[in-house]
């Protein structure tokens, strides 16, 4: 069936180091949303990519989705503790189906 | 303000004890879901609804009901809730599923539920 996979399912750093997320589908995706959750909090939504290739930023977020369309990846340069929190991604398929990743848990060490 | 609310934010019951969660949007929206959150299993979908009088299984249904009645409410039953079925629970919406730009969700702030 239908399914994205996330990784890393946890990641660790220090602040000021960069820190990505990426996800994978085995069968093309009309397009991908990125969510964060913050600690006790639910998932609001980041952006939504739908072309091939295409790369958006938000200040030191930098979301890509893969040229197949299969793959998308979101990138945090220099982390702050305010990025602390869960990230999922969101494939949507041509069938109206939605999966989400199993979500990329990130720490921030000051 | 725009939103999804969940009732109630937290909940312990027992096993066996039938269970309500509601959820409500004042957002006009067509599709809701329901998820549940595990460590380690993300957002698990648990049922949805394309518009009213209109339910589907997700991907673990097992032991839940859910209804739409009205285009704003999608209540989550559990008719005999288990140990299992401890978890943080989401309800969330979108203008449709089945367009671009119209599918982003907006998520409820979630009920914690412990089942003893």
């Amino acid at each position: 069936g239908q399914q994205v996979m996330q990784i890393p399912q946890y990641q660790h750093v220090q602040e000021g180091e960069d820190f990505t997320t990426y996800c994978n589908s085995s069968t093309t995706l009309s397009n991908i949303q990125w969510y964060k959750q913050r600690p006790g909090g639910h998932p609001v939504f980041l952006i939504q990519l739908v072309k091939s290739g295409e790369v958006k930023k938000q200040k030191r977020l930098t979301f890509q989705f893969g040229e197949a369309k299969k793959n998308s990846s979101l990138h945090i340069t220099a982390t702050q503790t305010t990025d602390v929190g869960t990230y999922f991604c969101a494939g949507g398929y041509n069938n109206n189906d939605m999966r989400f990743g199993a979500g990329t848990r990130l720490t921030v060490k000051p | 303000e725009a939103q999804v609310t969940q009732n109630p934010r937290y909940l312990i019951t027992v096993t066996g004890k039938k269970l309500t969660v509601t959820c409500s949007q004042n957002m006009n929206h067509e599709y809701m879901s329901w998820y549940r959150q595990d460590p380690g299993l993300g957002l698990r979908q648990i049922y949805y609804s394309m518009n009213v009088e209109v339910t589907d299984k997700g991907d673990v249904p097992e032991g839940y009901k859910v209804s739409r009645k009205e285009k704003r409410n999608f209540p989550l039953i559990l008719e005999s809730p288990s140990p299992n079925q401890t978890s943080l629970y989401f309800c969330a919406s979108s203008l449709r599923l089945d367009r671009v730009a119209k599918n982003i969700q907006y998520f409820g702030a979630g009920t914690r539920l412990s089942v003893l």
